[in-house]
């Protein structure tokens, strides 16, 4: 069983660009979440997707976007970059949310 | 606001012997989970703590949850080197959905 594959895997974005990253979760699960890592703010949760609505958000700003597919397939857009957007975007799925979450090898985010 | 807080960050031991990692965090929470992260890769689910004086245990790995106390462990016994690597643990912020709010990281070194 294929688990949660992430793209691109590396990535590197000037100031003021926009970027769109992609999610595909194990086949079957319906929910999808993202997180950024960062070594000074930790791991923190952006936003979870279920059936291709938005659940849950968390506190970033709306240069931080969202969508899922109806295949459950989800994408991450930012837009405008910033110097601080540079982390680790991981996301995650799960069948249904509030179970277990298996989490993608994630994309590294450069911003110069 | 959940707020979710690991002790101690940084650990460094020897093999052979036992140590233990605690998570408390602030706010009532259905749901504790422990992951484990090697440098440059994701996140691995060790263990899901669903409910008070949950336990369970993997190999040298054992973790348990108290709600009371709003505490969580992970107990290592007669550590090994291959477990060197940042264990995080992590609440559910709302009850059913997907958004964990997670703590700073065990960054673990487990030495010959």
């Amino acid at each position: 069983k294929a688990g949660v594959t992430q793209t691109p895997r590396y990535l590197i974005k000037t100031r003021g660009q926009q970027v769109t990253l992609s999610c595909s979760p194990i086949s079957g699960h319906r929910s999808v979440s993202w997180y950024q890592q960062t070594p000074g703010q930790g791991l923190q949760f952006l936003f979870e997707y279920f059936s291709e609505t938005q659940r849950n958000k968390g506190n970033f700003p709306g240069r931080f976007s969202g969508r899922q597919f109806s295949n459950s397939r989800s994408e991450m857009n930012v837009s405008t970059l910033e110097l601080g957007d540079s982390a680790l975007y991981l996301c995650a799925s799960s069948l249904q949310g509030s179970e277990k979450l298996f989490f993608g090898s994630g994309t590294q985010l450069s911003v110069l | 606001e959940l707020k979710v807080e690991q002790n101690p960050l940084f650990l460094s031991m020897q093999e052979g012997k036992n140590y233990t990692i605690y998570c408390n965090y602030s706010t009532t929470s259905d749901r504790l989970y422990w992951y484990r992260q090697d440098p440059g890769k994701s996140l691995e689910s060790l263990f899901v703590l669903l409910s008070n004086g949950a336990v369970k245990q993997e190999g040298r790995l054992m973790a348990s949850l108290d709600t009371k106390a709003r505490l969580s462990t992970l107990h290592i016994t007669a550590a090994v080197h291959d477990l060197s690597a940042t264990y995080f643990c992590a609440a559910e912020a709302i009850q059913g959905a997907q958004k964990l709010v997670f703590g700073q990281g065990t960054r673990l070194t487990i030495n010959p």
